[in-house]
Formats: C-alpha cells, sequence, structure tokens
C-alpha cells in the first residue's frame, strides 16, 4: 500500500500570507495526486486532481504541483474561509487503489 | 445542482447490521461512479467501498470486505451500503461520494455524511 505523508501537521499562517502544503507519496503515483479541503462539520471539498488541475469553482489562488512522490498545495494569498484541514489522496491504480494523507490543518496565527 | 443525501446512520450494537443510502440528483447518476468514504471521529479519511456506474465492478477496502456490501439502483437514483458484522472501529461519519471521471480516483461532490456509530 502506497503511504500518504503530508507535512507539517499543523500550519500558522495570517491571513493574506501564503501558505505551502506537503504531501509525499511512499513510492511514485506519477500526477494522480488530489487534494482536498474540509472544515469542521463539513464534508471534504475537492480542490485539485491530476496534481494540479483545480477542480469547478476553485479559486485561483489555490494551487497545485508536483509529480512522482513529491505533491505541493500552495495557497497564494490565506482568506479567513481556507483556514481548514487539507488532505491529499493518491489515486495511482484506480480503481480501487487509492489513499489518503493524514492531514494538514490550516490554522490562523 | 448535484446534491447527495445520504441517510441510514444511527446507533446499532456490535455484531449488528446498517443499510446506508444516498440520494442523487443534479446528475446523470447512471453515468458515474460512486464511492463510500468514511471519517473516525477526530480522525483522517478512508476509502470504503467503489462501484462502476453500471454496478458491475465493485471493490471494497481490506478492512470491510466480506462484511460490507455496495449496489445502486440506477432507477432510483439510489447508491447502497449494506453493513453486516459492525465493529467498534467502523464508527464514523460515512460519506457518499461521485468519482470525477473514469480513471481518475478523486472525488468531486460529496455529501452531507451520515454517522455510524457501533456501541453496545
Amino acid at each position: 500500500e502506497i503511504v500518504m505523508t503530508q507535512s507539517p501537521a499543523t500550519l500558522s499562517v495570517s491571513p493574506g500570507e501564503r501558505a505551502t502544503l506537503s504531501c509525499r507519496a511512499s513510492q511514485s503515483v506519477s500526477s494522480n495526486l488530489a487534494w482536498y479541503q474540509q472544515k469542521p462539520g463539513q464534508a471534504p471539498r475537492l480542490l485539485i486532481y491530476g496534481a494540479s488541475t483545480r477542480a469547478t469553482g476553485i479559486p485561483a489562488r489555490f494551487s497545485g504541483s508536483g509529480s512522482g512522490t513529491e505533491f505541493t498545495l500552495t495557497i497564494s494569498s490565506l482568506q479567513s474561509e481556507d483556514f481548514a484541514v487539507y488532505y491529499c489522496q493518491q489515486y495511482n491504480n484506480w480503481p480501487p487503489e487509492n489513499t489518503f494523507g493524514g492531514g494538514t490543518k490550516v490554522e490562523i496565527k | 445542482e448535484v446534491q447527495l443525501v445520504e441517510s441510514g446512520g444511527g446507533l446499532v450494537q456490535p455484531g449488528g447490521s446498517l443499510r446506508l443510502s444516498c440520494a442523487a440528483s443534479g446528475f446523470t447518476f447512471s453515468s458515474y461512479e460512486m464511492n463510500w468514504v468514511r471519517q473516525a471521529p477526530g480522525k483522517g479519511l478512508e476509502w470504503v467501498s467503489y462501484i462502476s456506474s453500471s454496478g458491475s465492478t465493485i471493490y471494497y477496502a481490506d478492512s470491510v470486505k466480506g462484511r460490507f456490501t455496495i449496489s445502486r439502483d440506477n432507477a432510483k437514483n439510489s447508491l447502497y451500503l449494506q453493513m453486516n458484522s459492525l465493529r467498534a472501529e467502523d464508527t464514523a461519519v460515512y460519506y457518499c461520494a461521485r468519482t470525477v471521471a473514469a480513471a481518475v480516483g478523486a472525488f468531486d461532490y460529496w455529501g452531507q455524511g451520515t454517522l455510524v456509530t457501533v456501541s453496545s
């Protein structure tokens, strides 16, 4: 099973600043990587798939990059509504193989 | 507007059974692969099960294989999860989620979730 490791576990950022979240795969997943945002009490929301393709309706301040084993989600200028938990997910041998990372909590500094 | 609405969660004793439902609307349900994903209280996300658009192909996570059964009724725009031999570790919010597209195992729409609590 491919293990997804996210870092840091918690990221403290001030509104308006840039946030950079990392996700590492234990083996190559090519570009088969998605990012989700989850706020308390809500379902996850797809932000990015294919490592860099924004999902429908996702603001341009969210961008994804990387391939192979190293991936990054960048939020260019944090808005108040962006404070949440972010998960990465690999789906390199889908279906059905897929695994989620443990999440990064982005909190207000 | 795409909507997925789960129902059927609740409190059940260990060893018991529960059937979850997910009502879909706002898209051509029969054209999309569907999934169940769960989240234990305070924990991360865990994919549970997949069903192809026609229902002919089904997969399960090892943690639920042999105990859970996924199914769908395209005429009723509905997805189901029959959960048997429930364990305490099955306690979670269960989400139904739509796959973006064939061969793209990302989930673009999610329901609001239904809580399953397994406890005596």
